[in-house]
């Protein structure tokens, strides 16, 4: 079935760098761009920014402009996010979600999320 | 950037009662908006697309309209299920936006 399964818990330093994956199955994973959304405790829901999985060519939120890095590497279906600058207010759930069998960007398909913790 | 609206942030209602939330975008985005239902430790579940297309497996008690700046999502007779929180989302153009959220809690 069509999936996404994220890395499941990250613990981090300030100022660290952290790297969630995600691994998409049950379709073509090059044919539909991958989103990152992001949820502190408590709040809501956060776009990141997203990654054209065939080109590579990714668009970036502006708030995250210089911390953020999407990648993917095609031949295991896996989309990565890397945030650097780790900062305390960077401790949420990190979502991959996609948009397969609807209209653009409305994201039929979710991650089950990544918990990334910032603490010294 | 495109900004979302939702409104209220909360509401208190009771099993059977008929719930209307409504999102406003900041300028037009067509019939670009969609709805999420989020359940606690849960990632989002798309309910409605393009303003009003019901998802498949979504049951019909849930409804949306609307289209240019104004939206609505509807559920037309709350169920023990449903109490959740809501998000619309903006998918017209780059950054997609998300509104803040509404929770609907039991009275």
């Amino acid at each position: 079935q069509v999936q996404l399964v994220q890395s499941v818990f990250e613990v981090k330093k300030p100022g660290a760098s952290v790297r969630v994956s995600c691994e998409a199955s049950g379709y073509t994973f090059t044919g539909y761009y991958m989103h990152w959304v992001r949820q502190a405790p408590g709040q809501g829901l956060e776009w990141m920014g997203r990654i054209n999985p065939n080109s590579g060519v990714t668009n970036y939120a502006q708030k995250f402009q210089g911390r953020v890095t999407m990648t993917r590497d095609t031949s295991i279906s896996t989309a990565y996010m890397e945030l650097s600058s780790l900062r305390s207010d960077d401790t949420a759930v990190y979502y991959c979600a996609s948009s397969i069998a609807v209209a653009k960007d409305a994201f039929d398909i979710w991650g089950q999320g990544t918990m990334v913790t910032v603490s010294s | 950037d495109i900004q979302m609206t939702q409104s209220p942030s909360s509401l208190s209602a009771s099993v059977g009662d008929r719930v209307t939330i409504t999102c406003r975008a900041s300028q037009s985005i067509s019939s670009y908006l969609n709805w999420y239902q989020q359940k606690p430790g849960k990632a989002p579940k798309l309910l409605i697309s393009v303003a009003s297309s019901l998802q498949s497996g979504v049951p019909s008690r849930f409804s949306g309209s609307g289209s240019g700046t104004d939206f609505t999502l509807t559920i037309s007779s709350l169920q023990p299920e449903d109490f959740a929180t809501y998000y619309c989302q903006q998918s017209y153009n780059t950054p997609v936006a998300f509104g803040q959220g509404t929770r609907v809690e039991i009275k």
